[in-house]
């Protein structure tokens, strides 16, 4: 089973500056990875698939890269509204159909 | 408009069952598959269940299997969640969660709260 790790747990940050997010598997997920955000009481909502395409609708400050274990989320300029955890997700499993997510990144206000 | 809508929580006794149905509407419905995922409180996601769009493939998480079963009604365009011999550790929001081809989960229900306590 693939493991996932998100680091840092907690990531304090003012608006307006850049937070960048990692999250590492423990074998190789090729590009086959997810990140999530969630808001509190809210759903989780896709921001980016393929390690690097946005999904539908997400600004371009979201933007991911990586491949293979190591893998970034960075967010160039935080507004108000990215105060939220941060999840990855990846789906390199065989056969498909089984899904494991990190622990989460909290990014909070500084 | 695709939307996803969870439903069926509740209170239950340790040992006792619920069934969580998803609704979904604005795609076609039967050539997706579909997912739980849930959250205990404070924590973080788990993925639970898998069915696929014509129910031929079943997966589960470890600590589920056996306790419960996913089942899908592409007639209704629904999908279903049996859960039985609940334990505390049950108590979670649930989320039904369309998967684009087996990979990443484009859409979410709002959520649904089970909750497991004598």
């Amino acid at each position: 089973e693939i493991v996932m790790t998100q680091s840092p747990a907690t990531l304090s940050v003012s608006p307006g500056e850049r937070a960048t997010l990692s999250c590492r598997a423990s074998q190789s997920v090729s590009s086959k990875l997810a990140w999530y955000q969630q808001k509190p009481g809210q759903a989780p909502r896709l921001l980016i698939y393929g390690a690097s395409t946005r999904a539908t609708g997400i600004p371009a400050r979201f933007s991911g890269s990586g491949s293979g274990t190591d893998f970034t989320l960075t967010i160039s300029s935080l507004q108000s509204e990215d105060f939220a955890v941060y999840y990855c997700q990846h789906y390199n499993n065989w056969p498909p159909g089984r899904f494991t997510f990190g622990p989460g990144t909290k990014v909070d206000i500084k | 408009e695709v939307q996803v809508v969870d439903s069926g929580g509740g209170l239950v006794q340790p040992g006792g069952s619920l069934r969580l149905s998803c609704a979904a509407s604005g795609f076609t419905f039967n050539r997706y598959s579909m997912n739980w995922v849930r959250q205990a409180p404070g924590k973080g996601l788990e993925w639970v269940s898998y069915i696929s769009s014509s129910s031929s493939t079943i997966y589960y998480a470890d600590s589920v299997k056996g306790r419960f079963t996913v089942s899908r009604d592409n007639a209704k365009n629904s999908v279903y969640l049996q859960m039985n011999s609940l334990r505390d550790e049950d108590t979670a929001v649930y989320y039904c969660a369309r998967d684009w081809s087996a990979s990443f989960f484009d859409y979410w229900g709002l959520g649904t709260l089970v909750t497991v306590s004598s």
